[in-house]
C-alpha cells in the first residue's frame, strides 16, 4: 500500500525566499508529525497534528515556521524568509494514533532543503 | 521531562559478531519505546517497539531489544551482524498521549 509521501524531494532556494513543503500521510492516519534533521544530527520535533485537536507547535524554532493540515489529509510546512541555518532534511511521519499513544510512526522519504 | 540518550555516536562490529546499540531513557511514567533505522538517503524505517508485556521484543531483520525498567534502558541487539545492517539507528520514547522524543542516533558500521 502507499506509504507517506513528501514533495519536493529536493528544494534549493535563496536566502530570504519562502518555501512550502508538502506531506501526504498514509490514508486513515489521524496523527501527523514534522521533524527536522540537520546533517549528522538526530531528529528535532517541529509540530504534531492529532485529528481535529489544536496542533502541538512547541517544537517550531521561530515564527518563520508554520504548518497546516486539512482534516486528516495533506499537510504543508511553510518556512518564510529562509535562512542558511534552515538547511536540513524535513521529515514527515504519520500514525494511526492508537489508544494511549502506542502507535507506530511511519516516515516519508523527506525533503532536503538547501538555502544558499 | 522526557528524554532519551544514545551514548554512542558510532559502533563498529565485525560481520558475524553480536551487536548492541545502547539506549537509555528518562520519563515520568510508563514509556512506550521504539527503534528506527535510517539507511543512507532513505527515510526512517520502524524496527520494533515495546508497549507492555514481555521485556524482550523481537522486530524486523532479526533485531531484538530488551526493556529494562530498573536500568531505564532499551538496548537494541542482534546475535549476528550483517554488512547490510550498517545504518543509522534511532531510539525513541513516548509517554501515552505525548509527542515522540528521539535520540541523537548511533551510526553502526559492520566490517566485512
Amino acid at each position: 500500500g502507499a506509504g507517506v509521501s513528501q514533495s519536493p524531494s529536493n528544494k534549493v532556494t535563496e536566502k530570504g525566499k519562502d518555501v512550502e513543503l508538502r506531506c501526504d500521510p498514509i490514508s486513515g492516519h489521524t496523527a501527523l508529525y514534522w521533524y527536522r534533521q540537520r546533517l549528522g544530527q538526530g531528529l528535532e520535533f517541529l509540530i504534531y497534528f492529532q485529528g481535529n485537536s489544536a496542533p502541538d507547535k512547541s517544537g517550531l524554532p521561530s515564527d518563520r515556521f508554520s504548518a497546516e493540515r486539512t482534516g486528516e489529509s495533506v499537510s504543508t510546512l511553510t518556512i518564510q524568509r529562509t535562512q542558511q541555518e534552515d538547511s536540513a532534511v524535513y521529515l514527515c511521519a504519520s500514525s494511526s494514533s492508537l489508544s494511549g499513544g502506542s502507535d507506530t510512526q511511519y516516515f516519508g522519504p523527506g525533503t532536503r532543503l538547501t538555502v544558499l | 521531562a522526557q528524554s532519551v540518550a544514545q551514548p554512542e555516536d558510532q559502533v563498529n562490529v565485525a560481520e558475524g559478531n553480536p551487536l548492541t546499540v545502547k539506549c537509555t531513557y528518562s520519563v515520568s511514567g510508563n514509556p512506550y519505546l521504539f527503534w528506527y533505522v535510517q539507511y543512507p538517503n532513505r527515510g526512517l524505517q520502524f524496527l520494533l517497539k515495546y508497549i507492555t508485556g514481555d521485556n524482550l521484543v523481537k522486530g524486523s531483520y532479526g533485531f531484538e531489544a530488551e526493556f529494562n525498567k530498573s536500568q531505564t534502558s532499551f538496548h537494541l541487539k542482534k546475535p549476528s551482524a550483517l554488512v547490510s545492517d550498517s545504518a543509522l539507528y534511532f531510539c525513541a520514547v513516548r509517554e501515552p498521549g505525548n509527542q515522540f522524543y528521539f535520540g541523537t542516533g548511533t551510526s553502526l558500521t559492520v566490517i566485512p
